[in-house]
């Protein structure tokens, strides 16, 4: 499975829109873009994937290049409960999740 | 819907123990779940896939025989630390994988995690 590069950390403004950036530039074309989120000592929440169209759900959009090798999950309005570890995985299907070290996002009042 | 839980949620026992972490799919029954282990400060660490009714896959450098999975209905697997030892202290994290042809197909879901602290 393709590996994935994430900034090691950000801050974002409470209500304000939270960009997170995942590069994967030799993700294949069956692959999927995967976004799990970790808040401190919890199991990680599924946020959002996609494969190739831009997806939006109740959390969050993602936004994937148009070739692929990057993607943005984009959180609309950051509350300080959004403050956690993101993690962008990519794979050929969920049966094998492999977590890098991801985004350390820090949401401020 | 999608709810995965996990007991206990922390345990502490003695060098040379063993302890069972169970891992239960609550409204669906997933024929996959598999098992991770975190240390502080480092991502989540795949050990082993648990297919009901046939025996787990490990990843390399996961002892099978310290780390026994038993996936013995389809809502329910459990991890045995078998022997443990301080080392072997840490976060425990199961996830399942729902059936083909449902909602909720794509993604894994995670369980809250189990804390194992080894004296």
């Amino acid at each position: 499975d393709a590996k994935t590069t994430q900034p090691t950390s950000m801050d974002c403004a409470e209500g304000r829109a939270a960009n997170l950036p995942c590069n994967h530039s030799t993700i294949s074309g069956n692959e999927y873009v995967y976004w799990y989120r970790q808040i401190h000592s919890q199991g990680p929440q599924y946020i959002i994937h996609g494969l190739k169209n831009n997806e939006t759900n109740e959390m969050a959009s993602l936004i994937i290049t148009e070739d692929r090798k990057s993607s943005t999950l984009i959180l609309p309005h950051a509350t300080l409960r959004d403050t956690a570890v993101y993690y962008c995985i990519v794979s050929h299907n969920t049966d094998k999740l492999i977590f890098g070290t991801g985004t350390r996002l820090q949401v401020f009042p | 819907g999608a709810v995965v839980s996990q007991h206990p949620s922390w345990v502490i026992c003695k060098s040379g123990t063993s302890v069972k972490i169970e891992c239960r799919s609550l409204d669906f029954q997933a024929t996959t779940m598999f098992w991770y282990r975190q240390f502080p400060k480092q991502s989540l660490m795949l050990m082993a896939t648990s297919n009901e009714g046939s025996k787990a896959t490990y990843e390399q450098g996961v002892e099978k025989d310290k780390f026994l999975i038993n996936h013995a209905s389809l809502t329910l697997s459990t991890l045995t630390v078998t022997s443990a030892h301080p080392e072997d202290s840490s976060f425990y994290i199961c996830s399942a994988l729902p059936p083909s042809g449902g909602s909720n197909t794509d993604t894994q879901y995670f369980g809250p995690g189990t804390r194992l602290t080894v004296l």
